[in-house]
């Protein structure tokens, strides 16, 4: 268990929906990152929160969107879906936002668009 | 434009024999690389991360390898175990260290131990 909890682990919806993915660091991890997996690209980043405030950007859509809230847990906004947006979104956390700090990873959400 | 190639993409071994996964990246500046193992269904656990000045990062069964003049990087898993079966992602990190990183992942390799 890596200490990192993602919610909900299955969600299934239509094109053009907005969901919210929701996901609880490691307690004492500062930094968030958001990934997604889909069959044909592999994990690609999206964005990195560090104490509530962005610190990185990746491969991510201007449909999506994220926060870092107070309490360090963060939210990844996914809108105007999709089918191309199925895919498994990953969050992971490390201690602070150091390039050499270990990540750990939830289980992931699986989104699945109809 | 940064890259990382792993080869190869899928492979079988019998449980119990060794095997050696490759790493070829094209990532500059670079920070660090870094094993993943992802079980089907579950998110990447981390192996090893390595920096420019290592060379050499075991963990358990694992040992992974870095050369930064010729930009490889090999996993080696030694006496396999059914529970090795999972996909292997190699990720380089470029970036100035301490500050937030750009993140560049190969597609894996899929990992089979049969008996």
């Amino acid at each position: 268990d890596s200490g990192v909890t993602q919610t909900p682990k299955h969600l299934i919806t239509a094109t053009g929906q907005r969901v919210t993915l929701r996901c609880s660091p490691r307690s004492g991890d500062l930094s968030v990152y958001w990934y997604q997996q889909s069959l044909d690209q592999g994990l690609q980043f999206l964005i990195q929160y560090y104490n509530g405030e962005e610190r990185a950007k990746g491969n991510i859509l201007e449909r999506f969107s994220a926060q870092q809230f107070p309490d360090l847990h963060s939210e990844l906004n996914l809108s105007s879906l999709e089918l191309g947006d199925s895919a498994l979104y990953f969050c992971a956390s490390s201690v602070d936002a150091g390039a050499n700090q270990p990540q750990h990873f939830g289980d992931g959400t699986r989104l699945s668009i109809l | 434009k940064n890259q990382v190639e792993q080869s190869p993409q899928s492979l079988i071994i019998l449980e119990g024999k060794n095997c050696t996964l490759q790493c070829n990246y094209t990532v500059s500046p670079f920070s660090n690389l870094r094993w993943y193992k992802q079980d089907t269904g579950r998110g990447p656990v981390s192996l090893t991360i390595m920096t420019f000045s290592e060379n050499t990062k075991s963990n358990g069964r694992y040992t992974a390898t870095l050369d930064a003049d010729t930009k490889q990087s090999s996993l080696h898993i030694t006496a396999s175990q059914l529970s090795d079966s999972a996909s292997y992602i190699c990720v380089v990190s470029g970036g100035v260290t301490g500050t937030a990183s750009k993140l560049t992942f190969g597609t894996g390799t899929r990992l089979q131990v049969t008996l």
